[in-house]
């Protein structure tokens, strides 16, 4: 069965220094993968996709960027955290098909202090 | 600019009671609608979900409706139980199969 594996769960960080975030799918092979952030009282947020390695595609102008470097791995990186970057960020995946459902990781609360 | 949208940021129901639950969408590309529900610091976990060739699936409790021309859909649970208390997204995905965009949820409570 297909799992999805996301870190680290909580993460308090200074304004002003990177992040990194990882996620990984395990069975399944060529997944679309995904990034969302939930801001405090806000929906969940759609940041990047990606329907293949290095192949990325940003919906929202941010400071945050996602790097594919395999078929399985996603993250999620910024070079300097600001205040607003706080969030709950969740991994997710998806076949890629059409009528498929998206499945989500358990998600990473980032604190910017 | 919100392709989904749920105006109703609360509701409260009595245990044993339907809730009902609204999403309204702008997209008229949208295929594929979903409904997700979500604990406090959890990702969220699929519900039900409803292609756009039909108005109407049905899971148990929950029923999902879909009105095409009016761009809404709205999740029926009945009977409520108090385990259904958390926030509920729907959710919609265009026909490619890649983009999924979810609404700001609606914080469900049953009272027992």
């Amino acid at each position: 069965s297909q799992t999805i594996h996301q870190w680290p769960a909580t993460l308090v960080q200074p304004v002003g220094s990177p992040l990194s975030l990882e996620c990984t799918v395990e069975g399944t092979s060529n997944p679309n993968l995904y990034w969302y952030r939930q801001a405090a009282g806000r929906g969940l947020q759609l940041l990047f996709y990606s329907v293949g390695i290095g192949q990325i595609s940003s919906e929202v102008p941010q400071n945050l960027s996602a790097s594919r470097p395999q078929d399985r791995q996603f993250i999620l990186s910024s070079k300097k955290l600001l205040l607003s970057d706080s969030g709950f960020y969740l991994c997710a995946w998806s076949a890629g098909s059409l009528n498929e459902k998206l499945f989500f990781g358990s998600g990473t609360q980032l604190s910017v202090l | 600019d919100q392709q989904v949208k749920q105006n109703s940021p609360s509701l409260s129901v009595q245990e044993g009671r339907i809730s009902i639950l609204n999403c309204d969408y702008t997209n008229s590309m949208f295929d594929y609608f979903l409904w997700y529900k979500k604990y406090p610091a959890e990702g969220p976990t699929f519900l039900i979900s409803i292609s756009s060739i039909k108005d109407k699936n049905e899971d148990g409790r929950f029923t999902v409706f879909l009105n095409k021309s009016a761009k809404h859909l709205s999740l029926h649970i009945v009977p409520s139980q108090p385990g259904d208390s958390a926030v509920y997204f729907c959710a919609a995905a265009l026909n490619t199969g890649n983009q999924f965009y979810f609404g700001t949820g609606t914080s469900l409570t049953v009272i027992p």
